[in-house]
């Protein structure tokens, strides 16, 4: 299975607050990423935290780790339906590891 | 512009024919990838290389092969030998200490 697990699916209304969660298995993991992806498009960063930090807030974005957990979450706040795409998270060690991407629906 | 570039964006073969696909990068990156994407699943990593003359499998790699004679070029062969190719694949690239992969638009291969 996945080392890198997330939910598939989201649905939020526009202007509402998305939260995507991810669980990761390594705990030697130096970076951890969010990743989105638009249909038939490459991956663009989205944003990324190093494992020594809570948290990062990049204007919409905020970025959640709990090391003890292994958990890591997206949260987009004002949801726009531009926002609509498959996110995806990664773990970074001497390889990167992806989970299966969590695609968001954004219903006006 | 620096950017990651992979063409052609669509590719139709037959099967039983070997077909290799284009990645160039100018962003000046010592690390490529190569992962492919099926529907409703991550990505699935088929060989990488870490610097020029070097490149290791990756979890997928059998039915692929790879080559790194220049820093900014990694072409990636799907040969016969590959099961099931239709997919979409995807180049990356990327320096240590810097945040990334970043990656490219991907292509996506249909063998009829």
């Amino acid at each position: 299975g996945e080392d890198v697990e997330q939910s598939l699916f989201l649905s939020v209304r526009e202007g509402d607050s998305s939260v995507i969660n991810c669980t990761y298995t390594d705990s030697s993991s130096t970076y951890l990423y969010w990743y989105k992806q638009e249909p038939g498009a490459g991956l663009q960063l989205l944003t990324y935290i190093f494992s020594n930090m809570d948290m990062k807030q990049d204007q919409r974005l905020t970025v959640l780790l709990n090391k003890k957990d292994k958990h890591l979450s997206l949260r987009i706040a004002d949801t726009q339906t531009g926002d609509s795409a498959i996110y995806f998270c990664a773990e970074v060690n001497n390889d990167m590891r992806f989970g299966a991407g969590t695609r968001l629906t954004v219903k006006p | 512009d620096g950017g990651i570039t992979q063409s052609p964006k669509y590719l139709f073969r037959k099967e039983g024919q070997n077909v290799t696909l284009s990645c160039e990068q100018n962003l000046n990156h010592d690390a490529m990838y190569w992962y492919r994407q099926d529907p409703g699943q991550g990505l699935r990593l088929i060989y990488y290389s870490q610097i020029v003359n070097d490149f290791q499998k990756g979890d997928i790699a059998e039915g692929y092969s790879v080559s790194r004679e220049k820093k900014e070029s990694f072409p990636l062969t799907v040969t016969s030998a590959q099961k099931n190719p239709t997919a979409f694949y995807l180049c990356a690239s990327s320096d240590p200490g810097t945040p990334g992969p970043f990656f490219g638009p991907g292509t996506r291969l249909t063998v009829l």
